[in-house]
């Protein structure tokens, strides 16, 4: 069965502090890893795809890498603004029907 | 146009109302998607559709029902709905690679009474 655990489930740094967040998963052959970011009361905002082990995909402050059983969206000198909670997803070719399964998310908190 | 339009943007609704949520996509996209989305929860999948046929139905009540008129618009049509559907419903759509990333639209807040 596909399955994704995300960790920590919140995480709390001060503005300039670096850390990343991580993305366990299992699935029955990999088409590809999602991150999306998600604010209050809104839809998932599109951040990045992932599709093979060692691929890495940079924007602004963001920054996504990929192994056989994880990944890490790394937060470079966060801001204020970065604070939100962040989802992973995966879609494989097994039970799932290529439809993504998600974790249950990273809440990101960015303080001054 | 990369946006998924969804209307409106709250709903409150009684058990006994009958209302609708709406989804619109101008990107050509022929997979269409409706989640719902408790609070501190992750999009859960509700229904698929595939070039406008219902292809996944992922064993929703009776009382969500999905309908496709054509390839940019998708609706969920409500009735008789309890306190416990409260959600933020999200519409998405994809493209035609199974491996493609799904467009999420901002969601309808609804709130039952």
């Amino acid at each position: 069965e596909d399955q994704v655990t995300q960790s920590p489930e919140a995480l709390r740094l001060q503005e300039g502090e670096s850390s990343s967040l991580n993305c366990s998963y299992t699935v029955s052959g990999l088409r590809g890893l999602f991150w999306y970011r998600q604010d209050p009361g809104k839809g998932p905002e599109f951040l990045f795809t992932l599709y093979s082990a060692g691929e890495e995909k940079e924007k602004e402050r963001l920054k996504a890498t990929l192994t056989k059983k994880e990944s890490f969206l790394h937060i470079t000198a966060p801001k204020p603004e970065d604070s939100a909670t962040y989802l992973c997803a995966v879609s494989g070719y097994g039970g799932s029907q290529g439809n993504l399964i998600f974790g249950k998310g990273t809440k990101l908190s960015v303080k001054p | 146009d990369t946006e998924v339009t969804q209307t409106p943007k709250h709903l409150v609704m009684g058990m006994t109302n009958k209302k609708s949520l709406k989804c619109e996509q101008h990107m050509g996209h022929r997979a269409m998607y409706w989640y719902k989305q408790k609070a501190k929860k992750p999009p859960e999948l509700m229904f698929v559709y595939s070039y406008e046929k219902l292809s996944i139905n992922e064993s929703v009540p009776s009382r969500f029902s999905p309908e496709c008129p054509n390839s940019s618009l998708l609706n969920l049509h409500l009735h008789a709905l309890q306190p416990e559907d409260s959600a933020l419903y999200l519409c998405a759509s994809r493209g035609d690679r199974a491996n493609e990333k799904l467009f999420f639209g901002s969601g309808t807040q609804l709130s039952v009474l």
